[in-house]
């Protein structure tokens, strides 16, 4: 699965949009990017997959660039409880379905 | 909405002793995983689990710990000899098929004195 970098923290002000960038340079053809966020020590939590198209749900949007080495998931309107560590994950969808999960962005967003 | 969830949230135990860790995936999904996340590091990859086997496993799944879907509902972790370095929050996760997203149940924090 191919590696990828991303800022360790941010803050974001309430009610703003908050755009997480994740670099993704050696990601293959047939890898997904993923993102996933962590509330404090809750189990994880989906939010949203692409593999080239933008993507958008009740969320987030994701936006691939078109060389796909990078991407950006973007919260419209942050809440304060989108506060959370934002993991962004690529990976070939296989048989097993793991995740491998770097340190992520922690987002923080302030009133 | 349907959710994965686990038992205990909190489990203490001696160092040497046995646990098991129990999940109970959504019903009607396939695909089930173990992960494991010490307290400040990053979530990491034990095993997944279908079809009734091991599909795949960290390095970190070692003799030491087993996975087992005793009847139609459950998922546990086995841990045969917890070391103090088993000390973590321990998160059970499933999906209908590998693509689509995980649901991650609440976790068992695991703390081995």
């Amino acid at each position: 699965d191919a590696k990828t970098t991303q800022p360790p923290s941010m803050d974001c002000a309430e009610g703003r949009a908050a755009n997480l960038p994740c670099n993704h340079s050696t990601i293959s053809g047939n890898e997904y990017v993923y993102w996933y966020r962590q509330i404090h020590s809750q189990g994880p939590q989906y939010i949203i997959h692409g593999l080239k198209n933008n993507e958008t749900n009740e969320m987030a949007s994701l936006i691939i660039t078109e060389d796909r080495k990078s991407s950006t998931l973007i919260l419209p309107h942050a809440t304060l409880r989108d506060t959370a560590v934002y993991y962004c994950i690529v990976r070939v969808v296989s048989h097993t379905g793991k995740l491998i999960f770097g340190q992520g962005t922690t987002l923080q967003v302030k009133p | 909405e349907p959710e994965v969830t686990q038992t205990p949230s909190h489990q203490v135990t001696q160092m040497g002793q046995e646990v098991i860790l129990r999940c109970v995936p959504i019903s009607n999904h396939l695909y089930f995983y173990w992960y494991r996340q010490i307290l400040g590091q990053k979530v990491e990859f034990l095993v997944s689990f279908y079809n009734n086997e091991i599909s795949e496993k960290s390095e970190i799944f070692d003799d030491q710990f087993s996975v087992e879907r005793p009847d139609g509902s459950n998922f546990t972790l086995k841990i045969r000899s917890t070391k103090l370095e088993d000390s973590a929050m321990y998160f059970c996760a499933s999906n209908p098929q590998p693509l689509v997203e995980q649901y991650f149940g609440p976790g068992t924090r695991l703390t081995v004195t």
